[in-house]
């Protein structure tokens, strides 16, 4: 079975631009959440989605959304990025059945560095 | 609320050695404990889940951790520490609605 895919590994962007990036889960999982992974803060829950729809979101500015698609494929997007946002951004998948006591499965990552 | 807590940001052990990762939780119901694992440029990967029954859980290789609701720990260990191990350990803690991770432990191992 494929894992976690997260497409691109690595992004640069300047400040002000907006980036999407994209999750494939493993075939099946219908939730997927994304969090942000720095140095100073550890990992930050983003949000998740679940059959289409967000279903739980962290404490992270409206510059950041989400979507996920029918076939459970997921985007985030950040617009009027900040030199801030400079973090690993990591995609995880889960069957989403039990909700948060579902083992999650996470992809590489894509590093997104803002100049 | 619950919350998760990692002592020590930083371990480094000999290489065979006992490695020991602790992990406190807070939780006002029955948590359900994970312990992931993060390799450099990797996301994260499971090592092993408590759920419910056996307080000892084993995990992949050669880990296992102990849910000790008295102390309310989950502390991670492997007798014999190899290179392979070197990595940053995460512990996480579940409730209904909510996942929340610890702020990591990096493990190094000396050769």
């Amino acid at each position: 079975k494929a894992g976690v895919t997260q497409t691109p590994r690595y992004l640069i962007k300047t400040r002000g631009q907006q980036v999407t990036l994209s999750c494939s889960p493993i075939s099946g999982h219908r939730s997927v959440s994304w969090y942000q992974q720095t140095p100073g803060q550890g990992l930050q829950f983003l949000f998740e989605y679940f059959s289409e729809t967000q279903r739980n979101k962290g404490n992270f500015p409206g510059r950041f959304s989400g979507r996920q698609f029918s076939n459970s494929r997921s985007e985030m997007n950040v617009s009027t990025l900040e030199l801030g946002d400079s973090a690993l951004y990591l995609c995880a998948s889960s069957s989403g059945d039990s909700g948060w006591r579902s083992p999650l499965h996470f992809g590489n990552g894509t590093r997104l560095t803002v100049t | 609320a619950q919350s998760v807590t990692q002592l020590g940001s930083h371990v480094s052990v000999s290489e065979g050695a006992l490695v020991l990762l602790r992990c406190n939780y807070s939780s006002s119901v029955p948590p359900y404990l994970f312990w992931y694992v993060q390799y450099p440029n990797q996301g994260l990967q499971l090592l092993l889940k408590y759920t419910t029954g056996a307080t000892l859980v084993k995990g992949i290789n050669g880990f296992e951790a102990e849910f000790k609701k008295s102390e309310t720990s989950f502390h991670l260990t492997k007798p014999s520490a190899h290179m392979s191990d070197a990595a940053e350990y995460f512990c996480a803690v579940s409730e209904s609605e909510k996942l929340t991770f610890g702020t990591g432990t990096r493990l190094t191992i000396i050769p």
